[in-house]
């Protein structure tokens, strides 16, 4: 079973800063198989990335995945006030055939 | 513009079985690219896959909760189910049903989940 660690678990910043959220799988993952998704209090996960560095349809250039074997980044190049939020990657293949990571928040320092 | 729709009870007592529709609107069920599933999140807490079907009736789940799983789907009325039996507190969470497209650029598949209900809360209690 592959299992991905998100880390930090939080992640204080400020708007304008640049954030860097770290998501690694206990065995190599194809970077076409891992995802990163946003979620808001209350709302549904929301795709960003794909295929590790490919932005969803609509996603700000500010948002960029980079990353593979069992290393992935998740990189927020300037912090809006709407980014603050919870972020998981996710994986595509192993059994079980789908996981998430376990999250990190971002929130406002 | 496709949206998905979850249904269901909010309340089930322990020991019964779960059930959850989610309804496809604004395009078919019927798609060969896509793969229909259930994602659920207790309070507080992070993601958790339940499931995935195919139009065809094609079904994988998670190995976790595979002897308690059963998704479904009718193609008749863009639908696909979820059935959680044998529930108990640890059940309660919000599920959501989703969408799970392939892009295919040669020679690589991507797998990513692009479109979500809003989701639905479920209570397990007596």
């Amino acid at each position: 079973e592959i299992v991905l660690t998100q880390s930090p678990g939080t992640l204080s910043l400020s708007p304008g800063e640049r954030a860097t959220l770290s998501c690694r799988a206990s065995q190599s993952v194809s970077s076409s198989y891992l995802a990163w998704y946003q979620q808001k209090p209350g709302q549904a996960p929301r795709l960003l990335i794909y295929g590790a560095s490919s932005r969803a349809t609509g996603i700000p250039d500010r948002f960029s995945g980079s990353g593979s074997g069992t290393d992935f980044t998740l990189t927020i190049s300037r912090l809006e006030p709407e980014d603050f939020a919870v972020y998981y990657c996710q994986q595509y293949g192993s059994s079980p055939k789908l996981t998430f990571g376990g999250g990190t928040k971002v929130e406002i320092k | 513009q496709l949206q998905l729709q979850e249904s269901g009870p909010g309340l089930v007592k322990p020991s019964e079985t779960l059930s959850l529709t989610c309804t496809v609107s604004g395009g078919s069920i019927s798609s060969s690219s896509y793969y229909w599933g259930w994602i659920r999140q207790p309070p507080g807490k992070g993601l958790e896959w339940i499931g995935s079907i195919y139009y065809s009736g094609s079904t994988y789940y998670n190995p976790s909760l595979k002897s308690r799983v059963t998704i479904s789907v009718d193609t008749s009325k863009n639908q696909f189910s979820l059935k959680l039996s044998s529930v108990t507190a640890a059940d309660t969470a919000v599920y959501y049903c989703a969408r799970r497209t392939v892009t295919i650029r040669i020679p690589y598949y991507y797998y990513y989940m692009d479109v979500w209900g809003k989701g639905t809360t479920v209570t397990v209690s007596s």
